[in-house]
């Protein structure tokens, strides 16, 4: 089935520094990927759709300057958390659709980002 | 807009106490509903896909029911491993994302 593999799992960083999160498919092409943020016992919220090969759009609110997103190959998309502060700390969520199946969307394992 | 509302936010059962969640939704053109399970500090599992009113799926103790309004998740004879939260989500017609609803956290108590 569909893999999505998401990395790290956990960050610890200092206030004012970047973080990168990594999201990949294994075993299948994803042009567009999804990143989410989900704060303690909330929903998914989706922050911005990454498209393979152009810019990502962001949904109202996000803040493109801040979450930069890069999606430079079929498998891989990146969400970079710049000047990074402790309103930030969150647990982010990729996810890319898997085309083959009805599976739909398959998520990544999550990264919980914590800015002390 | 795509909108989905799940209830009970909450839900404690007994081991083998039966019970039933709710997914409400409104939505342009359904292209699919989706129920994922959520175990603590992972990523939503899938669970099943549900296309047209009156289709069901089942896997193992969950059976997933959907209507023109709103999708069940009945969950026969629950075990304490089927603790987690369960999200519901859809996709409408003209969007490539997906609009989660807020989950029911479900324990089974042995």
């Amino acid at each position: 089935g569909a893999v999505v593999s998401q990395h790290p799992s956990w960050v610890i960083c200092k206030s004012g520094t970047s973080v990168k999160i990594e999201c990949r498919s294994l075993d299948f092409q994803a042009t567009t990927m999804f990143w989410y943020r989900q704060f303690p016992k909330q929903s998914l919220m989706l922050m911005a759709t990454s498209n393979e090969g152009s810019k990502a759009t962001y949904e109202q609110g996000v803040e493109k300057d801040k979450f930069l997103i890069n999606h430079a190959s079929l498998t891989l998309s990146t969400l970079t958390v710049t000047s990074a502060h402790p309103e930030d700390s969150s647990f982010y969520i990729c996810s890319a659709r898997d085309g083959r199946g009805e599976r739909g969307y398959t998520f990544g394992s999550g990264t919980r980002l914590t800015v002390v | 807009e795509d909108q989905v509302t799940q209830s009970p936010e909450a839900l404690r059962l007994q081991e083998g106490e039966s019970s039933s969640l709710n997914c409400s939704y409104t939505v342009s053109g359904l292209r699919g509903l989706f129920w994922y399970r959520q175990d603590p500090g992972k990523g939503p599992e899938f669970l099943f896909t549900l296309y047209s009113a009156g289709e069901e799926k089942e896997k193992e103790r969950l059976k997933a029911t959907l209507t023109k309004k709103e999708s069940f998740l009945h969950i026969t004879a629950p075990k304490p491993e089927d603790s987690a939260t369960y999200l519901c989500a859809v996709q409408g017609r003209s969007a490539r994302q997906l609009t989660f609803g807020s989950g029911t956290q479900l324990t089974v108590l042995p």
